[in-house]
């Protein structure tokens, strides 16, 4: 079983600071992808990275791939309060395929 | 579109009572899946489905049922439901062309409650 261990699990900021959420595996992933979750939601997708040593940048959010693939982080510029919520990573398997395994989650207060 | 609906939203039962989660989705996905998220552990996959009439167990697949007998619905059975199945349900769907790993649409959560 592969399993994806995120920290920290929460973290509670300012607006205005900087943060960053790492995903780590033993295990190596075909690709990985992050997925925002707000309160009696589901998850949303944010990005999907599949090269080792990829980095994606989405407005405020940066996301890289780790060259290994077997880890990957999150970074957030200047959070705000919008920022709140879970956030989750999810590995693919090297086989291909949608089956995906999720990170244990990283709860994310920004506060004003 | 709709995208992904599951019914009922909430849902409380006594143990040993059954029940099936009710989950469709209107893209004409392939895949579909459904997860049981807890705190603290993320999203587990409970089973999954790559096409109708076709079902796979994922990593707790013991005290569910799963059936496909259609591309727009795949129902979530459990059998004699037991408190340690106290959780929040996800369906999720994605287009599955082969080789390919594509956005999961989840819909908006069952959350169940066991006596």
């Amino acid at each position: 079983t592969q399993l994806l261990e995120q920290s920290p699990q929460f973290l509670s900021i300012q607006e205005g600071e900087n943060l960053t959420v790492y995903c780590n595996s033993s295990s190596v992933f075909s690709s990985l992808q992050w997925y925002r979750q707000e309160p009696g939601e589901g998850p949303v997708l944010l990005v999907t990275v599949v090269t080792g040593g990829e980095v994606k940048k989405l407005k405020r959010l940066t996301f890289q791939f780790g060259d290994a693939r077997k880890d990957s982080s999150l970074h957030i510029t200047a959070a705000q309060p919008g920022d709140t919520g879970l956030y989750l990573c999810a590995g693919a398997p090297t086989g291909g395929g949608n089956k995906l395994t999720f990170g244990t989650g990283t709860q994310l207060k920004v506060e004003l | 579109n709709a995208g992904v609906t599951q019914t009922p939203k909430f849902q409380v039962l006594k143990t040993g009572q059954s029940m099936t989660l009710q989950c469709a989705q209107d893209m004409n996905h392939e895949y579909m899946s459904w997860y049981r998220q807890d705190p603290g552990m993320g999203l587990r996959l409970i089973h999954y489905s790559v096409g109708a009439g076709i079902t796979d167990q994922g990593e707790v697949p013991n005290g569910y049922n799963v059936s496909r007998s259609t591309t727009e619905d795949f129902p979530l059975r459990l059998l004699s439901a037991a408190p340690s199945q106290t959780s929040v349900y996800f369906c999720a769907s994605s287009y599955s062309p082969s080789g390919g790993l594509n956005t999961q649409y989840f819909g908006p959560g069952t959350r169940l409650t066991v006596l």
